[in-house]
Order: structure tokens, then C-alpha cells, then sequence
């Protein structure tokens, strides 16, 4: 069964404090690994595509880099408004049926 | 501007009430999708639709229907078979054939007492 696991649940950082939020698959024939921030009471907004282990791609502060079995969404420097719940997906060669995690909330302090 | 619109952002219904939930998109996308949200866990996928008038059931699909009768719109019908309907209800649609990002629309909050 395809699966799709984040962490840490919650993660609470300090303005300017940088770190990293996990997102491990068991997906077979990944066709693609997403992205999306959601603010509360809100839809998820998409932010990147990764197909291949080696790829990252960069928005402002955010970093994200895919390997073989899992995706890392780097984050730097952190401001405020930058807390939201980061959700990854995964789509297998089955069509374009996203499987979902279910999350990391992100708090970032002054 | 392109986008997935849905309508209304709250609604309140009676038990044994159906409810339709309305989705719109302006992105010449094929692809339509309606996800449940529930706190402390991933979007379920209820139905979606790779084109006009054909639509799949996805993982928790009993007690919700769907029509696909125009590429725009893909409404879900909340019905009273629907054991527990309160939740966070979020339509997306993508290309059909790649690539695959979803776009949401800003979802609707079903409240039934």
C-alpha cells in the first residue's frame, strides 16, 4: 500500500532559526513527490514538483530535495509568516491519484 | 485569473439532510478532484474525474456522490448515508496527462448537527 509519512508532527523554531522537515515514501513507481503549504481554514497551496532523486528546488526561503526513499523541505532563516502546515504527495504510475501526508505544523517565533 | 473557485465557505445542515458543495475552475484542466479533511489526518480522496461525464470512486467514497457534466464543474453531493459529514471538504483539479501538481480551491466547511 502506498504511503506517505512526515515528520515531525509540530515543529516550533525560533525567527532565523533553519531546519528541516522530513517527508519518507513507500510508494512504488513515484511518478512525482509534492509540496503544499496550507494555512488554517484554507487550501493547500502548491509549491514544488520533484520527479528525481538529485533534484531540489528553491522558492525565497524554502529548499526542497528529493532522494530515493525520501524528500526534505529545507527551511532558512525563518520568518513569522512563514508558519503554516506543509503537506507532501506522492504520485504513482498508477494516473495522477495523489497520496497525502499528514503534515508537519510549523510555528515560527519572533 | 485562473483558479478553482467553491462555494459556500460554511455550511450547516440537519441530519438526514443532502448537501451539495459546489466547485468551479477556470484552469482548462481535465483532471477534478473532492478531498475530505479531517484534523490530524491526510486528504482522503472521495471522487475525481479525468474527464466529462466519467468519475471514480476513491478511497472513501460511500455515502458521497459526484456529476461531471461540464469540464468547469464537478459538484459533490453529501448524502444522508454519509456517517459523519462534518469536515473540511477541498476540490482540486491538475492536467490529465502531467504534470500532476494538484490545484485546491479554498474549500468548504460542512457543519450537520
Amino acid at each position: 500500500e502506498d504511503q506517505v509519512t512526515q515528520s515531525p508532527e509540530a515543529l516550533r523554531l525560533q525567527e532565523g532559526e533553519s531546519s528541516s522537515l522530513n517527508c519518507s515514501y513507500t510508494v512504488s513507481g513515484l511518478r512525482g513527490l509534492f509540496w503544499y503549504r496550507q494555512d488554517p481554514g484554507k487550501g493547500p497551496e502548491f509549491l514544488f514538483t520533484l520527479y528525481s532523486a538529485g533534484e531540489e528546488k528553491e522558492k525565497e526561503r524554502l529548499k526542497a530535495t528529493l532522494t530515493k526513499k525520501e524528500s526534505f523541505l529545507h527551511i532558512t532563516a525563518p520568518k513569522p509568516e512563514d508558519s503554516a502546515t506543509y503537506l507532501c504527495a506522492g504520485v504513482t504510475g498508477g494516473g495522477n491519484k495523489l497520496t497525502f501526508g499528514t503534515g508537519t505544523q510549523l510555528k515560527v517565533e519572533l | 485569473d485562473g483558479g478553482i473557485t467553491q462555494s459556500p465557505k460554511y455550511l450547516f445542515r440537519k441530519e438526514g439532510q443532502n448537501v451539495t458543495l459546489s466547485c468551479e475552475q477556470n484552469l482548462n484542466h481535465d483532471a477534478m478532484y473532492w478531498y475530505r479533511q479531517d484534523p490530524g489526518q491526510g486528504l482522503r480522496l472521495i471522487y475525481y474525474s479525468q474527464i466529462v461525464n466519467d468519475f471514480q470512486k476513491g478511497d472513501i467514497a460511500e455515502g458521497y456522490s459526484v456529476s461531471r457534466e461540464k469540464k468547469e464543474s464537478f459538484p459533490l453531493t453529501v448524502t444522508s448515508a454519509q456517517k459523519n459529514p462534518t469536515a473540511f471538504y477541498l476540490c482540486a483539479s491538475s492536467s490529465r496527462q502531467g504534470p500532476y501538481e494538484q490545484y485546491f480551491g479554498p474549500g468548504t466547511r460542512l457543519t450537520v448537527t
